[in-house]
């Protein structure tokens, strides 16, 4: 089993770009999670989704965050624009439902 | 609200002798709570939960709800048990699939 796939694995850009996240999770896990992960912090939840369905986006920051689940599966977690601030390391995790969190290895963001 | 306190951000010992890694939460319901584990250059991957009641890799951890506590354990460490330790805690009822972490001990194991 692959386990969660997540691209880029590195990403610099400079403050005021767009960027984009992608997220792949474990076959046939319905529930999807976006976690941001600042320098001497655990992992923040963003969003979760239930199949397509965004059921929690409470700590998403709507200004400049979006995120989509098309079909079900892969997900997309953007930033426009981006800031200083938001430099840290997005995890995406799935599950069958509430049960266990699987990881993927993380996209490091850098904004200059 | 749920929080988690891991008080320790370094933890540092020699191979072969106990170790324990401190983890605090608050929570007002009955939480379940898990120890994840980062070692170098790999991906965050769950240690144990204390549903399980299991040992993984010599691992344990009792959940002390009077102390409102779950400390990882181990008798004697070893060099390839360095890494970053994150307790969490996943609440019931209507938030049971957030997981909120605490800060994270990072352990390491000398020769």
């Amino acid at each position: 089993e692959a386990g969660v796939v997540q691209s880029p694995r590195y990403k610099i850009i400079e403050k005021k770009q767009p960027v984009a996240f992608w997220c792949n999770p474990i076959s046939g896990h319905n529930t999807l999670y976006w976690y941001r992960q600042n320098l001497g912090q655990g992992p923040e939840l963003l969003i979760r989704y239930e199949n397509e369905e965004a059921v929690d986006d409470s700590q998403l920051p709507k200004d400049r965050f979006s995120a989509e689940r098309l079909k079900g599966v892969d997900s997309t977690l953007k930033i426009q624009p981006a800031e200083l601030g938001d430099s840290a390391v997005y995890l995406c995790a799935s599950s069958q439902f509430s049960k266990t969190q699987y990881f993927g290895p993380g996209t490091r963001l850098l904004v200059l | 609200a749920q929080r988690v306190t891991q008080p320790e951000k370094l933890l540092s010992v020699f191979k072969g002798a106990p170790v324990e890694l401190k983890c605090n939460y608050s929570y007002s319901g009955s939480p379940e709570l898990f120890w994840y584990v980062q070692y170098s250059r790999q991906r965050l991957q769950l240690l144990l939960r204390h549903i399980s009641r299991e040992s993984i890799k010599g691992f344990t951890a009792d959940l002390n709800k009077g102390e409102t506590s779950f400390h990882l354990k181990k008798p004697f460490a070893q060099e390839e048990d360095s890494a970053m330790y994150y307790c969490a805690l996943q609440g019931s009822g209507g938030s049971n699939y957030k997981l909120t972490f605490g800060k994270g001990t990072l352990l390491t194991v000398n020769p």
